[in-house]
């Protein structure tokens, strides 16, 4: 059985601290991992989707980094605003899992103003 | 205009009842996805399309049957509904299977 792990599974922290989470997810046959931010009342939006050992992508101050090697990625999210409060969710799509996606649980994130 | 539109997005229903839930996307996307959000919060992936073509069918209840008339809609539909459906259903679509895929609002399914 393939697992996906995201930690902390929550996390608060005050308005403009800088913040990172991790994605662990198998590192056999792996092809694509994918960042999603949810919010509350609302559907995953996607942030990432991340293919090679070693990129680095950016969408304003969310940025994230990817280790196919060992199998992990971390978020992070520089100076923290109220509106990046959020649930991330992390999937992976290993190709010898039949290219079906594997959700973690996902990181909450609070940021109190 | 919404890109991936589901309806409805509450339903409420007795044990037993025959329901759909329906979805449409705007994108122009090849592939199509249909998530239930279980108890634990997992978003665990029921069904896949590409092009109105089957390509995941997870081990869901032969109750539960997606129809694809055409690229741009992938329905849901429950037969005989138990207790133990009532979750959160998500439909999506991307591009091409297992890129960024896009969702729709979602669909609170309770059975009573």
């Amino acid at each position: 059985i393939l697992n996906v792990e995201q930690s902390p599974q929550s996390l608060h922290v005050q308005e403009g601290d800088s913040t990172n989470f991790t994605c662990s997810f198998p590192s056999s046959n792996f092809y694509a991992l994918h960042w999603y931010r949810w919010e509350t009342a609302k559907s995953p939006e996607a942030l990432f989707v991340m293919t090679l050992n070693g990129d680095e992508k950016k969408k304003g101050r969310i940025s994230a980094t990817l280790n196919t090697k060992e199998g992990y990625s971390y978020l992070y999210i520089k100076g923290s605003q109220p509106e990046d409060s959020a649930t991330y969710l992390c999937a992976s799509d290993n190709a010898g899992n039949n290219r079906k996606l594997i959700w973690g649980l996902g990181t909450s994130l609070a940021v109190n103003p | 205009d919404t890109a991936v539109s589901q309806t409805p997005k509450y339903l409420v229903t007795q044990m037993g009842n025959d329901k759909s839930i329906k979805c449409e996307q705007n994108l122009g996307h090849d592939t199509m996805y249909w998530y239930k959000q279980d108890s634990k919060k997992f978003l665990k992936i029921m069904f896949s399309y590409n092009n109105k073509e089957l390509i995941i069918n997870e081990t869901v209840p032969n109750r539960f049957s997606p129809k694809s008339p055409d690229k741009a809609h992938l329905n849901l539909h429950i037969n005989s509904l138990e207790l133990g459906d009532s979750a959160v259903y998500f439909c999506a679509s991307s591009r091409q299977a297992n890129t960024e895929a896009f969702f729709g609002q979602g669909t609170r399914l309770t059975v009573v």
